[in-house]
C-alpha cells in the first residue's frame, strides 16, 4: 500500500473562490504528478515535478499551478475557481517509473 | 510524444470466464508497459507491469504479454472474480518518466 495522501476528498466551492489541493507522500520519492480524471474516466496529466523546486506543465493544459518546496508536498492551486474545473483530481508519486496514486480529490464548482 | 490505444471500452463477462484487454502504443522508445485497475472512489492502482525485455509475465490470475515488434501488449485476467470489476488503464513510457494513459478500460463481471 503506497503512502500518498490527498485532501480534501470532496470540495464543493463555489465560482472565483480559490483553492488549494492538498498532496503529500512518505515515500520520499522525487517525482510527483497531478492528473485531471474527467467523466469519461480518461486521465490527463496536468503538472509534473522531477524535485524540490522543479515544476512542469503536463500534456493537458490547466489553469492551476503547482509549488515544490518539500519533497514530500505538491499542493495544487486554482486562484479564481470556475465550473469548467469541476473534476476529479489525482495525484501520483514515483522513484522510478512505478507511480503510486492518491485516493483523489472530486471538485466540484456551482 | 505517445499514444496509447485501448480496446475495448466496456467488457461485460460471465464469473469465472476470461478477460482480455488490449492495447497499443506508438512511440518504438517505450520501453516500460504498467497496468492499473481504479475502483470506485479511489485511485488507481498498480497491478502488474512489464518491460520491453520481457515478452510475458504472470502474478497469480492475471497476466500481461508484450510484441514489441507489432507495439501492443495485452491484460489477461483468468478466472474472473466480482472483485475484478473495476476501470483498467495501460499505459507507456518512452524515454522521461511521464505515463501516457490509454483511455480505459470498464470490466463488469456478472455473477
Amino acid at each position: 500500500e503506497a503512502d500518498i495522501y490527498q485532501t480534501p476528498r470532496y470540495l464543493v466551492i463555489g465560482t472565483g473562490k480559490k483553492i488549494t489541493l492538498e498532496c503529500s507522500q512518505t515515500m520520499g520519492h522525487d517525482k510527483m504528478y497531478w492528473y485531471q480524471q474527467d467523466p469519461g474516466m480518461e486521465l490527463h496529466l496536468i503538472h509534473y515535478s522531477y524535485g524540490v523546486n522543479s515544476t512542469e506543465k503536463g500534456d493537458l493544459s490547466s489553469e492551476s499551478t503547482v509549488s515544490r518546496i518539500r519533497t514530500e508536498h505538491f499542493p495544487l492551486t486554482l486562484e479564481s475557481a470556475r465550473p469548467s474545473h469541476t473534476s476529479q483530481y489525482l495525484c501520483a508519486s514515483s522513484e522510478y517509473h512505478e507511480q503510486y496514486f492518491g485516493p483523489g480529490t472530486r471538485l466540484t464548482v456551482t | 510524444g505517445e499514444n496509447v490505444e485501448q480496446h475495448p471500452s466496456t467488457l461485460s463477462v460471465q464469473e469465472g470466464d476470461s478477460a482480455v484487454i488490449k492495447c497499443t502504443y506508438s512511440d518504438s522508445a517505450s520501453n516500460y508497459f504498467p497496468w492499473y485497475k481504479q475502483e470506485l472512489g479511489k485511485g488507481p492502482q498498480l497491478i502488474i507491469d512489464i518491460r520491453s525485455n520481457v515478452g510475458e509475465k504472470k502474478d497469480q490470475r492475471i497476466a500481461v504479454t508484450l510484441n514489441k515488434t507489432a507495439k501492443h501488449f495485452s491484460l489477461h485476467i483468468t478466472e474472473t472474480q466480482p472483485e475484478d470489476s473495476a476501470v483498467y488503464f495501460c499505459a507507456a513510457i518512452p524515454n522521461d518518466y511521464k505515463l501516457s494513459f490509454g483511455a480505459g478500460t470498464t470490466v463488469t463481471v456478472r455473477a
